[in-house]
């Protein structure tokens, strides 16, 4: 079945560094892939999206590009804020699913 | 605009008790989805309304149940309270047709349910 793999975390860094989140996922089909955010507290809140082969999905500085020679949508941001720090979660659906398929998320910790 | 709302938002049962969860969904949605999510992990699918009827359900046992009112607002119903169904019970509404894979959902804050 749907599957996505993320990076385990927690993943600890200093303010203005770089991040990668890696995101990999096996489907059938074409899927739409979907970074969701979670602060302390708060509940899940879309992050950005992709919904075919090459587009870049894009918020607050965060990017993701959906590649599908490799089944990747990885996370970026090229320099994280202390209120960077909650949980990060990649996902999919695709066309004969209604649910999302979700990563187990990544924990991301940034040090002033 | 409104976005989705959960209550209660915190509940705490004992094991072999009832507990109903109420989700109103984000104006102008029509398709709910519920999830359950244990400490650490993803959310899990539990299953979806599409206009007051269910549209698909994830690998969870029948004592989950829901249901979906003509305003688009949903329950989720769960009986015989289990330890393992402590959680945080997602709710996400979207708009369009059911399950279409691009569509975007929504979140609630969440439920922490606690079964001891």
């Amino acid at each position: 079945g749907d599957s996505v793999t993320q990076m385990e975390g927690p993943v600890t860094l200093s303010e203005e560094a770089f991040l990668t989140i890696n995101c990999t996922y096996t489907a059938t089909g074409y899927p739409s892939l979907f970074w969701y955010v979670q602060y302390p507290g708060e509940g899940l809140q879309l992050l950005l999206k992709a919904t075919k082969a090459d587009d870049k999905g894009s918020n607050k500085g965060f990017e993701a590009t959906y590649r599908k020679e490799t089944t990747s949508f990885h996370l970026e941001k090229g320099s994280v804020q202390v209120s960077d720090s909650a949980v990060y979660f990649c996902a999919l659906s695709d066309h004969s699913n209604y649910q999302l398929i979700w990563g187990a998320g990544t924990k991301l910790i940034i040090k002033p | 605009e409104t976005g989705v709302t959960q209550s209660p938002t915190h509940l705490i049962k004992t094991r072999g008790q009832q507990v109903t969860l109420r989700c109103s969904s984000q104006s102008g949605h029509n398709t709910v989805s519920w999830y359950q999510q244990a400490l650490g992990q993803g959310p899990q699918f539990i299953f979806q309304y599409y206009r007051e009827e269910e549209n698909g359900r994830g690998n969870f046992p029948p004592r989950f149940s829901g249901l979906q009112f003509p305003n688009y607002s949903s329950e989720l119903n769960v009986n015989a309270l289990e330890l393992d169904d402590s959680a945080l019970y997602l709710c996400a509404s979207s708009s369009g047709t059911s399950g279409r894979a691009g569509d975007t959902q929504y979140f609630g804050p969440g439920t922490r349910l606690t079964v001891l």
